[in-house]
């Protein structure tokens, strides 16, 4: 089955400067990949999602990169706000499951 | 409705009970899944639906765990026997079709004493 690494679990940003969260697969025939942010007791919110036939997508001051060769995907957060502040999962599927990585916690730093 | 709806929020019971969680997808959405997310974890397929069937069931951790959905619409997921491990948050997520976007409901802490 899928198998899903992401990087790192913490991290700690200044506001106002880019954050990085990675993460790999392992299944090639994966082709959709979300990436969700979950505040404290709060639900998955799907913040921006990629598929294989694309190698970047932007939305304001998120991005999403993919590399397929190398089964890799990232998440660009520009201009980081303290309310960025949450944990953020990414998650690849082939079909319908979706399978996720341990989740990266990001704190801003105001 | 606007939302993927779920009830109980909180659910507190004694081991050995049965619980019954319910999940109410979006209108229209065909796709209905079933996670569970344990404290500071990711998230953990349990189950997917296709309209009133389950051609997935393979997460489902044990026999005690059963889920069915009618009308291709609301969806109950049933534990029997309730142990300590199964205390988590369960998550039901629905999408307009297979492979579409995925989107959460609040999800039931469950926790069994």
């Amino acid at each position: 089955g899928e198998n899903v690494e992401q990087h790192p679990s913490t991290l700690s940003v200044q506001e106002g400067d880019s954050a990085v969260i990675k993460c790999t697969y392992s299944d090639s025939a994966s082709n959709y990949f979300p990436w969700y942010k979950q505040e404290l007791g709060k639900r998955p919110q799907l913040i921006i999602d990629i598929r294989s036939n694309v190698g970047e997508k932007k939305d304001q001051r998120i991005a999403v990169t993919l590399n397929k060769t190398a089964k890799h995907f990232s998440l660009h957060i520009t201009e980081t706000q303290p309310e960025d502040s949450a944990v953020y999962f990414c998650a690849a599927s082939g079909s319908y499951q979706l399978t996720f990585g341990k989740g990266t916690k990001l704190s801003v730093i105001p | 409705g606007a939302g993927v709806s779920q009830s109980p929020s909180n659910k507190v019971t004694e081991k050995g009970k049965d619980v019954e969680l319910r999940c109410d997808p979006i209108s229209g959405h065909t796709a209905l899944y079933w996670y569970r997310q344990s404290l500071g974890q990711g998230l953990e397929f349990l189950i997917y639906f296709q309209g009133n069937s389950a051609p997935d069931k393979s997460g489902l951790p044990s026999d005690r765990f059963s889920a069915e959905r009618t009308g291709g619409s609301v969806s109950t997921l049933t534990i029997q026997r309730t142990q300590q491990e199964d205390s988590a948050v369960y998550l039901c997520a629905s999408s307009s079709e297979q492979n579409q976007p995925q989107h959460f409901g609040d999800g039931t802490r469950l926790s069994i004493l």
